[in-house]
């Protein structure tokens, strides 16, 4: 069965540190990726997705990157963190017309 | 671009039946997906629609028309768990803000 790891739960980070968040998807192959903001009480914001190693499109633009350097892994980053950069993130993975799967996410706290 | 609007919030009695409308204009479609979020947690597949119509899944339905732009989520039988919040996400890519449903006694 497919499982999803994302890591760590939680984080707590001063304005203007680095920032690395990572996934990794388990039992399937060339799955779609997905890296969500969201902002408390708040919906989904689409930060990064990815359809392939190497491939990654970008939707809100900012000091965040991502990137893919395995077919399941997908790596969440920021040079300097923002205040604004607080949140819920979520990374996601499906097959294409499928649902997505979510990870259990990580909750960034900006000081 | 994408623009996907749901109310922010709702509240309805255990036992009755609330219906959560949708509308999106995206460029491009391929699916309308409704997840389930409880506070502090990961959301949680709930239905889908790719054609119009009506699909039941036990308690939940939901509805689409690509004409209009438009899907709801109907919930039978309301159960306290049921409170929580509901997304609507055109193509599985983009979400509108989510509806917040507490069911009250």
């Amino acid at each position: 069965s497919q499982t999803i790891h994302q890591w760590p739960a939680t984080l707590v980070q001063p304005v203007g540190s680095p920032l690395s968040l990572e996934c990794t998807v388990e039992g399937t192959s060339n799955p779609n990726l997905y890296w969500y903001r969201q902002a408390a009480g708040r919906g989904l914001q689409l930060l990064f997705y990815s359809v392939g190693i190497g491939q990654i499109s970008s939707e809100v633009p900012q000091n965040l990157s991502a990137s893919r350097p395995q077919d399941r892994q997908f790596i969440l980053s920021s040079k300097k963190l923002l205040l604004s950069d607080s949140g819920f993130y979520l990374c996601a993975w499906s097959v294409a017309g499928e649902p997505l799967h979510f990870g259990n996410g990580t909750r960034l706290t900006v000081t | 671009g994408q623009n996907i609007d749901q109310p922010t919030e709702m509240t309805a009695t255990e036992g009755a039946i609330v219906q959560i409308n949708c509308t999106y204009q995206t460029s491009g479609f391929n699916g309308l997906f409704w997840y389930q979020q409880h506070a502090g947690e990961a959301p949680t597949f709930l239905s889908y629609n790719v054609l119009d119509g009506l699909e039941e899944k036990g308690r939940f339905s939901s509805f689409l028309s690509r004409s209009k732009g438009y899907s709801y989520l109907l919930l039978k039988e309301l159960q306290m768990k049921d409170s929580a919040s509901y997304l609507c996400g055109a193509n599985n890519l983009f979400f509108g803000t989510g509806t917040r449903l507490t069911v009250i006694p």
